[in-house]
């Protein structure tokens, strides 16, 4: 059964770095995008970012300056780094899979999330 | 940025209903346009992709339309496990924006 598994660091201090990995079981990893997307809580989703397997990489605009996502394919893992954490970085974090059809990509795959709660 | 509205943000319906949940984009993007299911404490789903190409394994009765800068998600016959929030997304462009929510409650 393909599935991403996901962990990282749960609790943060403002500043700090917040680090988390994801990993593809039973999938192939090349020909599609590899996703973060995060939700504060009670609220919506937010793309944070999208690397492929050869390393290219999309950000959101609004999180570029402290995003960094890097891919590893020889462990079928991509992980999420986000520099300068204050309070309003507070969210589950999700890792997912984009998937195309016809030119239209989607996120088909979805990690289990985790919670990365930003506190002094 | 490409921005997603919703509308209702929220409903209250019975087992048995049709559901209708609309989606409107600040500009045109074609049938780049999807939307998903999440239930409380859980990843997202994906429903349908394109507009109105149903996913695997998601129930007919869940269906999409739409294109240009609205779209439309239904459900034909409201079922006790679809209760559960409906978010809308677009690829025509980076970033990649999802609408508000909908929220569909019991009545």
């Amino acid at each position: 059964q393909v599935q991403l598994q996901q962990w990282g660091a749960g609790l943060l201090k403002p500043s700090e770095t917040l680090s988390l990995t994801c990993a593809l079981y039973g999938g192939s990893f090349s020909g599609y995008y590899w996703s973060w997307i995060r939700q504060p809580p009670g609220k919506g989703l937010e793309w944070i970012g999208e690397i492929n397997h050869s390393g290219t990489t999309n950000y959101n605009p609004s999180l570029k300056s402290r995003v960094t996502i890097s891919v590893d394919t020889s462990k079928n893992q991509f992980s999420l780094k986000l520099d300068s954490v204050t309070a309003a970085d507070t969210a589950v974090y999700f890792c997912a899979k984009l998937a195309q059809w016809s030119s239209v990509w989607y996120f088909d795959l979805w990690g289990r999330g985790t919670l990365v709660t930003v506190s002094s | 940025d490409i921005q997603m509205t919703q509308s209702p943000s929220s409903l209250s319906a019975s087992v048995g209903d049709r559901v209708t949940i609309t989606c409107r984009a600040s500009q045109s993007i074609t049938r780049y346009l999807n939307w998903y299911q999440q239930k409380p404490g859980k990843a997202p789903k994906l429903l349908i992709y394109a507009a109105s190409s149903l996913q695997s394994g998601v129930p007919s009765r869940f269906s999409g339309s739409g294109s240009g800068t609205d779209f439309t998600l239904t459900i034909s016959s409201l079922q006790p496990e679809d209760f559960a929030t409906y978010y809308c997304q677009q690829s025509y462009s980076s970033p990649r924006t999802f609408g508000q929510g909908t929220k569909v409650e019991s009545k």
